[in-house]
């Protein structure tokens, strides 16, 4: 177990619904990011926040949206969902803006597999 | 062109054998250089974790970086059915996100 928690662990909904996936951080974590994984592009960066505030932005598209809570849990919001949006949805978090010890210290959860059918 | 590339692979090897995972980069700012593990159905884990240039060993895995010409290698000793795992490269510049390649796949025969 890493520390982070993601749920649901699968989901499988129809298009053009919407949907919330969840991410508890590791204890004493402030920072959370949300990967999209996909066969054929790997790990894509969605958004990072930091202590409740948005921190950066990647190819996150308009349908989706996120947010940090006080309690430092986070939620994905994917709407007008569509088939090219099936994939994996990882969180992780770390203590730093920058990712803690220098670098490397992104810890991520297991996932979401998010099925669009 | 993407900033960093991976081969996908998949690389299969017999029980043993030294493994040699790479990958490019195009950003020159890129300063922490990271290889994650990534079992199957599970989140990536960091495996091995490099600041600038240089060699860094640990165990049976060595991380090597070579900044002048953007190439960073994995290499993995006597490997085990237990290393089969996807293995991707991370890197980035000081407070920004780590950019992913896109993972190789590598399978251990025993």
């Amino acid at each position: 177990d890493s520390g982070v928690t993601q749920t649901p662990k699968h989901l499988i909904t129809a298009t053009g619904q919407r949907v919330t996936l969840r991410c508890s951080p590791r204890s004493g974590d402030l920072s959370v990011y949300w990967y999209q994984q996909s066969l054929d592009q790997g790990l894509q960066f969605l958004i990072q926040y930091y202590n409740g505030e948005e921190r950066a932005k990647g190819n996150i598209l308009e349908r989706f949206s996120a947010q940090q809570f006080p309690d430092l849990h986070s939620e994905l919001n994917l709407s007008s969902l569509e088939l090219g949006d099936s994939a994996l949805y990882f969180c992780a978090s770390s203590v730093f803006a920058g990712g803690g010890q220098g670098a490397g210290g992104y810890t991520f959860g297991s996932g979401t597999r998010l099925t669009v059918v | 062109q993407k900033e960093v590339e991976q081969d996908p692979g998949p690389l299969s090897v017999p029980e043993g054998a030294i493994v040699s995972l790479n990958c490019t980069y195009s950003n020159s700012a890129f300063q922490y250089f990271m290889w994650y593990r990534q079992y199957s159905r599970k989140g990536p884990e960091l495996l091995m974790y490099t600041y600038s240039s240089g060699n860094k060993e640990d165990g049976r895995f060595t991380a090597q970086v070579d900044k002048s010409s953007k190439y960073i290698s994995l290499f993995i000793r006597d490997s085990q059915p237990s290393d089969s795992a996807t293995y991707l490269c991370a890197m980035k510049t000081g407070a920004n996100n780590l950019f992913f390649g896109t993972g190789t796949r590598l399978t251990v025969i025993p």
